[in-house]
């Protein structure tokens, strides 16, 4: 299975700010790399598809970067929505579908 | 605009087969681009998928669970569904039915499943 860490695992901060998450996976999977954000009791969203496409109807915001093995999600100006779990996953090896561990975005 | 919804019991007992059904309104389950699948998440959890399905039958697992698994699918009725066999109090979860390109655009709500007796 590839593997899928990100950093960090949580991570409070403050409406306006910019947010960096990072996702490594442990081995190269190209640009098959998305991200979700899940709020409580609801269904993961996709935010970015192929490490930097946004997902239509997604703020811009969000924008997503890398290739290989380490990526990053960026919001570039927080606001209160956008506190929420985050998911990187990478659809390189179906064999199985894997998933990061998720960031929690909290409230500072 | 798609969307998927899972239904089935709610509550399972230990060694018995969990069973749910996706069903897919506002498009066709017969596109040729993607792949309908199951993911779940164990209450404060990460996200684990289970499996995955094309229309035409071809079944995707995930090792861990391959053993246990059965995705089906019922193009005339629009839905796919779940089996996992020999469930255990590790299998309690929320399940989602999702759809799945290269990336997962679509999911359903999501349904907990239970495992206890």
């Amino acid at each position: 299975d590839i593997q899928m860490t990100q950093s960090p695992s949580s991570l409070s901060a403050s409406v306006g700010d910019r947010v960096t998450i990072t996702c490594r996976a442990s081995q190269s999977i190209s640009s098959y790399l998305n991200w979700y954000q899940q709020k409580p009791g609801k269904a993961p969203k996709l935010l970015i598809y192929a490490a930097s496409s946004l997902q239509s109807g997604v703020p811009s915001r969000f924008s997503g970067s890398g290739s290989g093995t380490d990526f990053t999600l960026t919001i570039s100006s927080l606001q209160p929505e956008d506190f929420a779990t985050y998911y990187c996953q990478q659809s390189y090896s179906t064999l199985p579908i894997t998933f990061g561990q998720g960031t929690r975005l909290e409230i500072k | 605009q798609l969307q998927l919804q899972e239904s089935g019991p709610g509550l399972v007992k230990p060694s018995e087969t969990l069973s749910l059904t996706c069903t897919v309104s506002g498009g066709s389950i017969s596109s040729s681009s993607y792949y309908w699948g199951w993911i779940r998440q164990p209450p404060g959890k990460g996200l684990e998928w289970i499996g995955s399905i094309y229309y035409s039958g071809s079944t995707y697992y995930n090792p861990s669970l391959k053993s246990r698994v059965t995705i089906s699918v019922d193009t005339s009725k629009n839905q796919f569904s779940l089996k996992l066999s020999s469930v255990t109090a590790a299998d309690t979860a929320v399940y989602y039915c999702a759809r799945r390109g290269d990336s997962v655009d679509y999911w359903g709500q999501g349904t907990l499943v239970t495992v206890s007796s």
